[in-house]
């Protein structure tokens, strides 16, 4: 049974719009959620992350958004940007865990 | 530093066939994670250790896997005997410590396809 879903296997968006990608949890001794992004024929790499006691992170173009009452985290990607094209895998994970739980993935193509 | 590395890149093989994984993870790094990445799952968790000794083994799938860290910089993940279901890319990470706050540094990952 996955603890982390993520509902949209494939997102298209435009060059220079919003991304958005979406999580939800089952979990709620989860308090630490991160995002991944994997290219083609890459390993997944670290994106951004959020701890429980924060509704907000940002990074640059790059903002995650945490609801806990709904067990639910967005990533925001503004403006995108065909570079961000690309595989996010969002984790969550808690302090006895010691391991992430990934999501399923979803699939950005941003559009020139 | 050269970042995790995985041998092979890419594995065909035969069902019924021995196939054996490699992992280098980054020197220094105490944990390492064996993960599979697949349509509908996702990327799962195989099994981690921590200081070569392995922690968490609940994600192996069955008896046909295992995996071995010998000593802080190899690691090998073993599927005998292979079956067709077992395709998949299989990811090796590491991090410096346990801890979930530790970022973990994944490799490009073997590309299995059992036929």
């Amino acid at each position: 049974d996955q603890q982390v879903k993520q509902n949209s296997p494939s997102l298209s968006v435009q060059e220079g719009r919003i991304s958005i990608l979406n999580c939800d949890y089952t979990n709620s001794m989860f308090d630490y959620f991160l995002w991944y992004k994997k290219y083609p024929a890459e390993g997944p790499t670290f994106l951004i992350s959020i701890s429980s006691i924060k509704d907000k992170n940002e990074d640059g173009r790059f903002t995650v958004f945490l609801n806990k009452s709904a067990k639910h985290l967005s990533l925001h990607i503004v403006p995108s940007q065909p570079g961000d094209s690309a595989v996010y895998f969002c984790a969550a994970t808690a302090d006895n865990f010691n391991k992430f739980y990934f999501g399923s993935g979803t699939k950005l193509n941003v559009k020139p | 530093d050269a970042g995790v590395i995985q041998s092979p890149r890419h594995e065909v093989t035969e069902m019924g066939q021995e196939v054996t994984l490699r992992c280098k993870p980054i020197s220094g790094h105490n944990s390492l994670f064996w993960y599979r990445q697949t349509m509908m799952r996702g990327l799962e968790l195989l099994i981690y250790f921590n200081n070569n000794v392995p922690i968490d083994d609940s994600g192996m799938p069955e008896d046909r896997f295992s995996a071995k860290m010998p000593n802080a910089s190899f690691s090998t993940l073993k599927i005998q005997p292979s079956e067709p279901r077992d395709s998949a890319v299989y990811f090796c990470a590491s991090s410096l410590g346990q801890g979930h706050y530790n970022e973990q540094f994944f490799g490009p990952g073997t590309r299995l396809t059992v036929l």
